[in-house]
């Protein structure tokens, strides 16, 4: 079974510029996630969707970011303008079921953004 | 709040040791508890969940959960040089609402 995959991998960029990173969860997986993660810190979960609606947007700064997941597979997550701050290693999670708070998430390999 | 405390460590043990890392948690509605690990520029894998009080086990791994005193530990038995890593513990809400810990980087020397 294929895991979840994200692109791209890296990403360097000047501040104020926009990013866009894409992620295509487990097959079958209704639930995707959203997390950042700063160095030396937890994830922390930006926005969570089940199938294409939003479940829990509350941490999502939403003057700068935005996601979607149109048709219910994968997500794009974007950020406009990025700010130094925005460094960190962007995670994209699923889980199989509705979300429930047993759900196990299952992680992809991250992008690791860099803003200068 | 629903804040999880890690000690950050580095924790460090040798060989073939039993190492114990823990977590403690706020909110008394948390239903169900995980145990990631992490290598270093890697992302996150699940290797324990647990629901309910008492221990559960899975090999090496042992969690143990404390819901009284809002506390749930990970015992890794017989450690191993490539046990070294962080381990991330995470506390799922009533509402959904994952929350991770720091994480507790751990060392097993050889």
């Amino acid at each position: 079974e294929a895991g979840v995959a994200q692109s791209p991998r890296y990403k360097i960029i000047e501040k104020r510029q926009s990013v866009a990173f894409w992620c295509n969860p487990i097959s079958g997986h209704a639930t995707l996630y959203w997390y950042q993660q700063i160095l030396g810190q937890g994830p922390k979960l930006l926005i969570q969707f089940q199938n294409n609606g939003v479940v829990d947007d509350s941490q999502l700064p939403k003057d700068r970011f935005s996601a979607e997941r149109l048709k219910g597979v994968d997500s794009t997550l974007k950020i406009q303008p990025a700010k130094l701050e925005d460094s960190a290693v962007y995670l994209c999670a699923s889980s199989l079921a509705a979300g429930g708070p047993s759900d196990e998430q299952f992680f992809g390999p991250g992008t690791r953004l860099t803003v200068l | 709040q629903k804040e999880v405390e890690q000690n950050s460590g580095p924790l460090s043990v040798p060989e073939g040791a039993i190492a114990s890392l823990n977590c403690t948690y706020s909110d008394r509605g948390s239903q169900s508890f995980f145990w990631y690990r992490q290598y270093s520029g890697k992302s996150p894998e699940l290797i324990m969940s647990i629901y309910s009080n008492g221990d559960k086990e899975d090999g090496r791994f042992t969690a143990q959960l404390n819901k009284a005193s809002q506390y749930v530990s990970l015992l890794i038995r017989d450690s191993q040089p490539s046990d070294s890593a962080t381990y991330l513990c995470a506390v799922n809400h009533e509402d959904n609402d994952m929350r991770f810990g720091a994480g507790t980087r751990l060392t097993v020397k050889p």
